[in-house]
C-alpha cells in the first residue's frame, strides 16, 4: 500500500521569502501525486497535480511542485510567501487509475511579517 | 460548473446520539464520491467511498456507515456517536473514468461529540 511522509509538521516562514514543503511516498510504481492547501475551517483545495511528463509542475497561486524519482519526493515550492499563503497544506498520492487517495499528515505554514 | 455541498457546517452532538451529515453535488452525473474525517495531527483518513447508488466501500471498521439513496447524494450516518466521532468531516467527489481527475472537496462539517 502506498503512504506519504510530510516530515514538517509546522514550518515559520517570513512574507516574501521563499518556501519548501517536502513530501515523501512509498509506493512500487510511479503514483499519481497531488498537493492540496486548506484554510482555517474549510475544505480542501487542489493546489497542483502530477500524473506523468515534465517533473516540475505548475500550480495555482505561484506554487511549484518537482517529481524526483531518485528521492520518492515531491515537493512544493513558492519563490515568494504572501502572508495569504497561511494555510495546512497536504500531499497526496494515488496508484495510477486510482479511486482513493493518500494523505500525508499535513504541514502547518505559518508567515511571519 | 459542478458543485459540491455538505451539511451542516457545524454540529454539537451528545455521546450516544445518531448522526446524519449529507452530502451533494450538482452538475455532474454519476460521481465518484468519497467520506474523509479530519482529526487533529492526524491528516485526512478515508471512510468509505461509492462508485455508484447504493456502491459502499469502507476502508476503517467503526462506528460509521454511508449510503448513496440516489446519484449525487452522498450520507454519513451513526447509530450512537462516540467521543472519538469529533473530527472534521469532509466529503469529495471525482469524475469516474478519468484517471486524471483530482477529488474536489467540500466545506466540511465539524462535529463535536460531548
Amino acid at each position: 500500500a502506498q503512504s506519504v511522509t510530510q516530515p514538517d509538521i509546522h514550518i515559520t516562514v517570513s512574507e516574501g521569502a521563499s518556501l519548501e514543503l517536502r513530501c515523501n511516498y512509498s509506493y512500487g510504481a510511479t503514483p499519481y501525486l497531488f498537493w492540496y492547501v486548506q484554510s482555517p475551517g474549510q475544505g480542501l483545495q487542489l493546489l497542483l497535480k502530477y500524473f506523468s511528463g515534465d517533473t516540475l509542475v505548475q500550480g495555482i497561486k505561484g506554487f511549484e511542485a518537482e517529481f524526483k524519482r531518485s528521492q520518492s519526493s515531491f515537493n512544493l515550492r513558492k519563490p515568494s510567501v504572501h502572508w495569504s499563503d497561511a494555510a495546512e497544506y497536504f500531499c497526496a498520492v494515488a496508484p495510477q487509475g486510482y479511486s482513493t487517495l493518500t494523505f500525508g499528515k499535513g504541514t502547518m505554514l505559518l508567515v511571519s511579517p | 460548473s459542478q458543485t459540491i455541498h455538505q451539511w451542516p457546517a457545524t454540529l454539537v452532538q451528545p455521546v450516544g446520539s445518531p448522526l446524519s451529515l449529507e452530502c451533494t453535488v450538482e452538475g455532474t452525473s454519476n460521481p465518484n464520491l468519497y467520506w474523509y474525517r479530519q482529526a487533529a495531527g492526524r491528516g485526512l483518513q478515508l471512510l468509505f467511498y461509492s462508485v455508484g447508488i447504493g456502491q459502499i466501500s469502507s476502508e476503517v471498521p467503526q462506528n460509521l456507515s454511508a449510503s448513496r439513496p440516489q446519484d449525487r447524494q452522498f450520507i454519513l450516518s451513526s447509530k450512537k456517536l462516540l467521543l472519538s466521532d469529533s473530527g472534521f468531516y469532509l466529503c469529495a467527489w471525482t469524475v469516474p473514468g478519468t484517471v486524471n481527475s483530482p477529488l474536489h472537496f467540500g466545506n466540511g462539517t465539524r462535529l463535536t461529540v460531548t
